[in-house]
């Protein structure tokens, strides 16, 4: 069986500033790991998926996560926010069955 | 760009009403999935299908039952609404490919509520 965690529910951050949220997984087998971003009202949104070789892995909107393995970690990061990357944000694990399991959410709010 | 839709986007219904959320995609993806997710709260994954003909239950039990006649096509249907069922209803496709990503792609979602 496959779990996520996110561990931080809601993250207040100030416009330009740096942000990370934290995600971590356990898995016994092999796993691919995504982010996505959900908008008010809307569906979840591709950020950023690593499947295998560079752990450093960027996505859409500036935002980067790197993959460590030994941590069983999958953080996510952006070095200066916009107030309209205030959404919720989802790590999800996939496995070769191809099924996501998602973590519990963290809303990020960006304060002018 | 992925191109997934869902109908209606709001629905407000009475208790004991059968109701049948839509999701259509025009990618040809094989892989379907519906997951349920209540505010606040995480993805949980109700149904899926890896095909035409082809639906299992996911890892959320649920009332609700999907059929999967067509490959673009995979409705969900609540039998006789309660307010229990109040929530986000997401669909999402992924296709099937050896070595693809299992990237999956959401439609904007349908918020039931039951009253």
């Amino acid at each position: 069986a496959q779990s996520v965690t996110q561990l931080d529910s809601q993250v207040p951050v100030f416009e330009e500033a740096p942000v990370e949220l934290r995600c971590n997984y356990s898995s016994s087998v092999s796993v691919y790991l995504f982010w996505y971003v959900q908008y008010p009202n809307q569906g979840l949104q591709l950020l950023l998926k690593y499947l295998s070789g560079s752990t450093l892995v960027k996505g859409i909107n500036g935002f980067e996560a790197e993959f460590n393995k030994s941590q069983t970690s999958f953080h996510l990061r952006k070095p200066s926010v916009h107030i309209s990357d205030t959404a919720e944000y989802f790590c999800a694990v996939c496995t070769s069955y191809g099924k996501l399991t998602f973590g519990q959410g963290t809303i990020l709010t960006v304060h002018p | 760009e992925a191109d997934i839709y869902q109908t209606p986007r709001y629905l407000v219904i009475g208790t004991g009403k059968k109701i049948t959320l839509e999701c259509s995609q025009t990618m040809g993806h094989d892989k379907m999935y519906w997951y349920q997710q209540d505010p606040g709260m995480e993805l949980h994954l109700i149904h899926y299908s890896y095909g035409v003909n082809s639906t299992e239950k996911g890892d959320l039990s649920s009332e609700s039952t999907v059929s999967r006649i067509r490959t673009e096509h995979f409705p969900l249907t609540l039998e006789s609404a309660r307010p229990s069922h109040t929530s986000q209803y997401l669909c999402a496709s992924s296709p099937r490919l050896a070595g693809e990503s299992y990237e999956q792609y959401f439609g904007p979602g349908t918020r039931l509520t039951v009253t």
